[in-house]
């Protein structure tokens, strides 16, 4: 069965330093998001992309944030200049195109901000 | 602004039935529900689309009232498997999904 993957599944990173979030979306699937969701609390949508551009941003996805599809099966996740509070897991997600917009939620990258 | 789920935690004996509910203040395209295991990615059970359109696994069952926007999931027969922390996330039609708090659920032998 397809699935979304992520890559690393853990990230230790002093604050300050930037760092790169992948994903690979399951194949078919059109529609990319990036979730994260801090130790114990609710996920939060940070950020949506289709057809190469950001089609929705959360209040949380700032200037420090931004994503890419640098070619056709990654999707990635940056962030600069990390605070502690960026320490969290990242899920990257993917849905088709039709109406239904199932997501399939990969199975994240820890970020751990020192 | 977030759905409400509720309750906030649920204990069953296994075989035993929960509900878990979700209601949001805005008008909804659909909702979505979730299960995630500690330290695993959420899951996704089911999605409950506006005008009835439904699309899930066979073993789970949910509502979505359109005109309430609320939504409920129905956890019958549990098992020991069914353990772990439900979200709803809720669609306006903008794709990304706002998600509840999560209700844990503990099945026990």
């Amino acid at each position: 069965e397809p699935e979304v993957t992520q890559t690393p599944s853990h990230q230790v990173t002093q604050m300050g330093q930037e760092v790169i979030l992948r994903c690979v979306p399951i194949s078919n699937h059109l529609y990319f998001y990036w979730y994260r969701q801090i130790l114990g609390q609710k996920v939060e949508f940070l950020v949506s992309f289709y057809n190469n551009e950001i089609s929705e941003k959360s209040e949380i996805f700032d200037d420090q944030f931004s994503v890419e599809r640098p070619d056709g099966s990654n999707f990635t996740l940056k962030i600069r200049s990390t605070k502690l509070e960026d320490s969290a897991m990242y899920f990257c997600a993917s849905s088709e195109t039709s109406g239904v917009n199932e997501q399939y939620f990969g199975p994240g990258t820890r970020l751990t901000v020192t | 602004q977030q759905p409400v789920q509720s309750p906030q935690a649920v204990i069953l004996r296994e075989g035993e039935d929960a509900v878990i509910n979700c209601s949001s203040s805005k008008a909804l395209y659909s909702v979505h529900w979730y299960r995630q295991k500690h330290g695993e990615a959420p899951v996704f059970l089911m999605i409950l689309l506006k005008g009835g359109e439904q699309k899930g696994h066979e073993k789970i069952s949910a509502s979505f009232n359109e005109k309430k926007q609320q939504s409920s999931l129905y956890l019958t027969a549990s098992q020991l498997s069914y353990s772990g922390t439900y979200f709803c996330g809720t669609d306006t039609g903008r794709r990304a999904l706002t998600f509840g708090s999560g209700t844990r659920l503990q099945v026990q032998p």
